[in-house]
């Protein structure tokens, strides 16, 4: 399974962007980067996924480089409920019963603390 | 509309006591997921149904873990015999797609977990 790697935490002052890193260099070609935030106490919270072009949506921007070997989350202006444990995961195919899922391997997370 | 929902929410359960955990996917997914999430740590793949089939139950961590979905809607996961090592968060996750392939996507959306204790 393709792994990712993630700081530990990190911190954002309100108002600014959050850029949350993540380097995956074992993915592979069909391997989409999925990225989940979990708000303590809840069940985590789909963010944004994307292949190989940026995305963006209501929540974030995505930017996956060229190569693919790593990607960046990006809040353009972290306001304090977005203090969460944030994932990157690399969604893999699995063979299972005779068709196959895409299965998310969860690592520990990028813990961002947004500040006033 | 409606996400996933979980129920109950938090259970204390003596050890060796079975328990019943319930989970409630977004209508029409065809894909459900069960997950543990153990203190300080990140979600663990526990067992995939598409529909009522069972197709990976290879996260079960023992065969005092049991999962099912009858009807192709909801599930339950049942823990017998509990034991300390088994408190955890357990999540579980929808999603809409029949099929997968390599350049098709399948979104998981989570419900909030059943925070499970047993003394």
């Amino acid at each position: 399974d393709a792994k990712t790697t993630q700081p530990t935490s990190m911190d954002c002052a309100e108002g600014r962007a959050a850029n949350l890193p993540c380097n995956h260099s074992t993915i592979s070609g069909n391997e989409y980067v999925y990225w989940y935030r979990q708000i303590h106490s809840q069940g985590p919270q789909y963010i944004i996924h994307g292949l190989k072009n940026n995305e963006t949506n209501e929540m974030a921007s995505l930017i996956i480089t060229e190569d693919r070997k790593s990607s960046t989350l990006i809040l353009p202006h972290a306001t304090l409920r977005d203090t969460a444990v944030y994932y990157c995961i690399v969604r893999v195919a699995v063979n299972a019963g005779g068709t196959s899922y895409g299965k998310l391997t969860f690592g520990q997370g990028t813990i961002l603390t947004v500040h006033p | 509309g409606a996400g996933v929902s979980q129920s109950p929410r938090y259970k204390v359960a003596k050890r060796g006591q079975d328990v019943a955990l319930r989970c409630d996917p977004i209508s029409g997914h065809v894909s459900l997921f069960w997950y543990q999430q153990a203190l300080g740590q990140g979600p663990e793949f526990l067992t995939y149904f598409q529909n009522e089939a069972q197709l990976d139950k290879s996260g079960l961590p023992s065969d005092r873990f049991f999962a099912e979905r009858p009807e192709g809607s909801v599930s339950t996961l049942k823990i017998q015999r509990t034991q300390q090592e088994d408190s955890a968060v357990y999540l579980c996750a929808s999603s809409s797609r029949r099929m997968y392939g390599p350049f098709n996507t399948d979104t998981q959306y989570f419900g909030p977990g059943t925070r499970l204790t047993v003394l």
